[in-house]
């Protein structure tokens, strides 16, 4: 069954370095999401990205955040200057239709630690 | 904003009791009610969904239902067992999937 693959599984970054982060969302999904969640708590929404422009985002997806789809599989995540409040797992999710009502498939995560 | 909120936030239940998880939201626009569960240190994985056109749906030990004029959902697990223990989500969808805060869920065997 094809799955969602994100990498790496694990990013340490000094505080103030940008990271990327990369997923391979399932290959006939034409929709694609962030989402982060930080220790213990919940999942949170930060964009969602279709036809190669973001669609929605949240009040977290600021100007430090950005995101492409640099080629036909790959879809990253750019933060451009890591803060500590920025350390948390990062999921990448896709589906195949609009997120209204159409199941997402979640990646497995990048853990990020910003020092 | 839209807010969702998910009660209990832990909840402890006998191997083969059932489990009720609730949910409320507060966007009207919300048609679409995913369920997911994640495993420590996991990715979350949907279990049963639930779209606005439809007051109830199971899936074997899994129930969902859906009440729309009072904007509340519910998650129905029979017949627990010990690896029904994790984290479980409820979200609603209309622009954007928001996320309730997660119930623990232990089944102690």
């Amino acid at each position: 069954e094809p799955e969602v693959t994100q990498t790496p599984s694990h990013q340490v970054t000094q505080m103030g370095q940008e990271v990327i982060l990369r997923c391979v969302p399932i290959s006939n999904h034409l929709y694609f999401y962030w989402y982060r969640q930080i220790l213990g708590q919940k999942v949170e929404f930060l964009v969602s990205f279709y036809n190669n422009e973001i669609s929605e985002k949240s009040e977290i997806f600021d100007d430090q955040f950005s995101v492409e789809r640099p080629d036909g599989s790959n879809f990253t995540l750019k933060i451009r200057s890591t803060k500590l409040e920025d350390s948390a797992m990062y999921f990448c999710a896709s589906s195949a239709w609009t997120h209204r009502e159409e199941t997402q498939y979640f990646g497995p995560g990048t853990r990020l630690l910003v020092l | 904003g839209e807010n969702v909120e998910q009660h209990p936030s832990t909840l402890s239940v006998q191997e083969g009791d059932s489990a009720v998880i609730k949910c409320t939201y507060s966007d009207s626009a919300s048609n679409y009610f995913p369920w997911y569960k994640q495993e420590l240190g996991k990715r979350p994985q949907l279990i049963i969904d639930i779209r606005s056109n439809v007051g109830e749906k199971k899936d074997q030990r899994i129930a969902v239902t859906l009440n729309k004029t009072a904007k509340h959902f519910s998650l129905h697990i029979t017949e627990t067992q010990p690896e029904d223990s994790a984290v479980y989500f409820c979200a609603a969808s209309s622009d954007k999937v928001i996320f309730g805060p997660g119930t623990s869920l232990s089944v102690i065997p």
